[in-house]
């Protein structure tokens, strides 16, 4: 596609509840990274893949976090038995080939657990 | 770990004046990005810049890396550059991009 998309915009859940965050990068692009922003903070690396392997998940914050990208394209977020310190802007960003190269960034998810 | 810190936190101005804004990192790095947030939350690349200089078009960004800083400057600004400016590095011994605290600008007509 033309950029990276991201389903869904906005995601209201109920703590405990599963959710899963879906990534689409920008075609041809290998490399594949999550961060989370909370307001008024810069965003916060969570995970990075090259193709289809997690390169670095160095930055998910506990076991309920897990992601996949199995045919080293669309990538989803899961989030198990969330919390309310959960809620964030979930961002997805493309980079080609190589690691962090020049990123490009989706509109993000809006996570907001009751 | 390395800490990125930005300055101003804050930047308030009229439509027409130019601004440098300035990001400091502790440790050296192999890259650095600098992105604009808008006010609707899409984060922009502005530029790849691990050193040297850059422009494009009113931005201009400089990396002194043996310095461990980075300016971007803005000239003739425009409402539409109100927003968050971060830069973020990537440190030599990791393959994370870390963004600093950003600075807030907004640009009033």
């Amino acid at each position: 596609g033309a950029g990276v998309s991201q389903t869904p915009s906005n995601k209201v859940t109920e703590k405990g509840k599963y959710v899963e965050l879906r990534c689409d990068p920008i075609s041809g692009h290998t490399a594949l990274y999550w961060y989370r922003q909370s307001l008024g903070q810069g965003p916060e690396f969570l995970i990075y893949f090259q193709g289809t392997g997690a390169a670095d998940d160095s930055g998910l914050p506990n076991d309920r976090f897990f992601a996949v990208r199995p045919e080293g394209s669309v990538s989803t977020l899961k989030i198990q038995r969330t919390e309310r310190g959960d809620s964030a802007v979930y961002l997805c960003a493309s980079s080609q080939n190589r690691a962090f190269g020049e990123l490009f960034f989706g509109e993000g998810s809006r996570l907001t657990v009751l | 770990g390395i800490q990125v810190e930005q300055s101003p936190p804050d930047l308030i101005l009229q439509e027409g004046a130019n601004s440098t804004l300035r990001c400091n990192f502790s440790d050296s790095v192999n890259n650095l990005q600098w992105f604009h947030q808008n006010p609707w939350g899409q984060l922009i690349n502005l530029f790849y810049i691990p050193s040297g200089t850059k422009q494009n078009g009113r931005l201009s960004a400089t990396t002194v890396a043996t310095e461990r800083y980075s300016l971007l400057y803005i000239s003739s600004s425009q409402t539409t550059d109100s927003g968050v400016y971060f830069c973020a590095v990537e440190p030599r011994d990791t393959d994370k991009l870390i963004f600093g605290t950003g600075t807030r600008l907004q640009v009033f007509p």
